[in-house]
């Protein structure tokens, strides 16, 4: 089955809002996480990345938090925009060659 | 541009009728893969390659082949297609492991009737 989920498989945002998109893993060997971003009819986009020694990292308006403790990851966007509308995943990399991706989360952005 | 071209973005066939769906990349990227996307299940890798002649399965390969004689292509052939390979397909690359800043293509949409 998946390794990795996300709580949520909706999100609605009022624009201007901060987002926060919640993913568990339950792999506690997993050392590399990665954040994607799926717009409607495109391929998934890379928006950040984080390593198990850090327990968080910051983009532009996005920042990747890792709770190792309770195998919990987490995306926030800052300020959202209605260009920030599409379908987030997160992705585990437990060995090496191999990313195991989450359901997804759609966040949909209210005017 | 450096990109990663997915053919053809549609396609629908029919039960046994052998297709093969096109991926190219223009980075040098030495690792490619394949993935589908079913409603609720997110991605599921099929197949995967290192480099030039290195393929390896992914958690969902029965039913599909894979070749890689060249860096830059990475074809998928379905040999017999059946209709639970109805799915939304993506081919990617990356530079490194695989495991990393993975580059996707658009995407092709299979039906098999």
């Amino acid at each position: 089955g998946e390794s990795v989920g996300l709580h949520l498989p909706t999100l609605s945002v009022q624009e201007g809002d901060n987002s926060i998109i919640n993913c568990a893993y339950s792999n506690s060997a997993s050392d590399y996480f990665i954040w994607y971003k799926q717009e409607s009819g495109k391929g998934p986009q890379f928006i950040i990345d984080i390593r198990s020694n850090m327990d968080k990292r910051q983009g532009q308006r996005v920042t990747v938090l890792l709770n190792k403790t309770v195998k919990h990851l987490s995306l926030q966007i800052a300020a959202t925009q209605p260009g920030d509308s599409a379908v987030y995943f997160c992705a585990e990399n437990w060995r090496d060659y191999k990313l195991s991706f989450g359901a997804g989360t759609t966040v949909t952005v209210r005017a | 541009e450096a990109q990663v071209t997915q053919n053809p973005r549609y396609l629908i066939t029919v039960t046994g009728k052998k297709l093969t769906v096109t991926c190219s990349q223009n980075m040098n990227h030495e690792y490619m893969s394949w993935y589908r996307q079913d409603p609720g299940l997110g991605l599921r890798q099929i197949y995967y390659s290192m480099n030039v002649e290195v393929t390896d399965k992914g958690d969902v390969p029965e039913g599909y082949k894979v070749s890689r004689k060249e860096k830059r292509n990475f074809p998928l052939i379905l040999e017999s297609p059946s209709p639970n390979q109805t799915s939304l397909y993506f081919c990617a690359s990356s530079l490194g492991q695989g495991h990393e800043k993975l580059f996707f293509g658009s995407g092709t949409q299979l039906s098999v009737l």
